[in-house]
């Protein structure tokens, strides 16, 4: 099992809908949760961190923590163009970022 | 807010050369920096680890004869990649965190394109 799984997509979604992504992880001792978006040929940026269980909200941004089922995922409400990307889920062991383990990523697509 | 700056953005070589990757930190001190590989439609892949002042640390299957990382100050961390081959044709990114802040997050370069024809 990867240690870091999401659907690579494409995720289609049109304009003003919300976006769904989903992402497992194996090693339960994981602390950390990240959401990076990558644009084509470009670096991640960080869009959200959880360490919690539960929901945690930023603007049109929602993590969502799981961790009895290994479970994080990323809500993107009222999905504009300017949202298609690669969305990275990345987990660490430590609080720190330093040693994080990404997914593949989904890539979204939202139609205008 | 924190910067980090990789240069060139894009490099092509030819096979048996050496390129050199540079990975600063413009407005804060990391006295650790991350390089990560990333081939194309996969994901990120952590190469080593590069703290200030001591040897890196790399991840199992990364050569550190091949990819020698130097972290000579608090600001600046180097890749080079030796004796490049065209299977080390890659987009390499650099990342790094603000040491002086707690839970500070990771800010990465903008990424070496490079090609080895």
């Amino acid at each position: 099992q990867k240690e870091v799984e999401q659907n690579s997509g494409p995720l289609s979604v049109p304009e003003g809908a919300i976006a769904s992504l989903n992402c497992t992880y194996s090693d339960r001792g994981s602390q950390s949760f990240f959401w990076y978006r990558q644009y084509s040929g470009k670096s991640p940026e960080l869009i959200m961190f959880i360490y919690s269980n539960g929901d945690k909200e930023d603007g049109r941004f929602t993590a969502q923590l799981n961790k009895a089922s290994q479970y994080v995922s990323l809500l993107i409400r009222d999905s504009q163009p300017s949202d298609s990307a690669t969305y990275l889920c990345a987990v660490s062991k430590g609080g720190s970022q330093g040693n994080l383990i990404f997914g593949k990523g989904t890539k979204l697509s939202v139609k205008p | 807010g924190a910067v980090v700056s990789q240069h060139p953005s894009r490099v092509i070589c030819k096979s048996g050369t050496s390129v050199k990757i540079e990975c600063r930190s413009l407005d804060f001190q990391a006295t650790t920096m991350f390089w990560y590989r990333q081939f194309p439609k996969k994901s990120l892949m952590l190469m080593a680890t590069s703290n200030e002042g001591s040897k890196a640390t790399y991840e199992q299957g990364v050569e550190k004869d091949k990819f020698l990382i130097n972290h000579a100050s608090l600001t600046l961390s180097t890749l080079t990649v030796t004796s490049a081959h065209p299977e080390d044709s890659s987009f390499y990114i650099c990342s790094a965190r603000d040491g002086g802040r707690t839970n500070s997050p990771l800010h990465f370069g903008n990424g070496t394109r490079l090609t080895v024809t």
